[in-house]
């Protein structure tokens, strides 16, 4: 089965550094994606990997190991307003996306 | 400016009283979605066009139905509300994945659909 693992909720403080995890098991890849979902609102596009390494996008950056089936989203000098769900998401061989449920970010002043 | 708008933003309806969802893009992207996501979970897929090709994913219920009449309009029929269908429902677009490196989906605000 297709599947996409990341923690439900995390904490971290204003000005520091928080990395977001992601697991993922697909019939297939065509890249993984991390979006950024605040409370009512629609998920946007934060990046994408297909190759393994690290993509660095200001703030933030993602990292990819195909072997491990393994990502990160990485956010430095965290914000208030980076308080939000951070989603992360398989592209599969039909070039459909696996979704996670999400990983809540509460940042705390 | 090249955008996904989702019309109501907030629909309210009764118990077993049909609702239409409407989503209309101008980025001219022959692919769209439509996506039904309840509070922390994850958007689930219900439907998507590839131009007029329509596929319906095998856990869709029969309650939900979907139209899209030309390239810029798609719609979303909910027959018979239930309780269970009140959630955020999701309209998104991408470009063909042959013609890009990075498909990704552009989403619409969404609609948050209150069943009474």
């Amino acid at each position: 089965g297709q599947n996409i693992d990341q923690p439900t909720e995390m904490t971290a403080t204003e000005g520091a550094i928080v990395q977001i995890n992601c697991t993922y098991q697909t019939s297939g890849f065509n890249g993984l994606f991390w979006y950024q979902q605040h409370a009512g609102e629609a998920p946007t596009f934060l990046s994408y990997n297909v190759l393994d390494g690290l993509e660095e996008k200001g703030r933030f950056s993602s990292f990819l190991s195909r072997s491990k089936g393994y990502s990160y989203l990485l956010l430095k000098e965290l914000q208030m307003k980076d308080s939000a769900s951070y989603l992360c998401a398989c592209m599969d061989s039909n070039y459909q996306l696996i979704w996670g449920a999400g990983t809540k970010l509460i940042i705390k002043p | 400016d090249a955008m996904v708008i989702q019309n109501p933003r907030y629909q309210v309806t009764q118990f077993g009283k049909p609702v239409t969802l409407s989503c209309s893009q101008t980025l001219n992207h022959n692919v769209m979605y439509w996506y039904q996501q309840k509070s922390s979970q994850a958007p689930k897929l219900l439907f998507h066009y590839y131009d007029k090709d329509f596929n319906n994913e095998a856990d869709t219920p029969d309650n939900f139905q979907s139209r899209r009449p030309n390239t810029s309009f798609c719609f979303l029929d909910i027959r018979s509300p239930g309780l269970g269908d009140a959630a955020m429902y999701l309209c998104a677009t991408s470009p063909p994945h042959r013609e890009t490196w990075i498909n990704e989906q552009f989403f619409g605000p969404g609609t948050r659909l209150t069943v009474l």
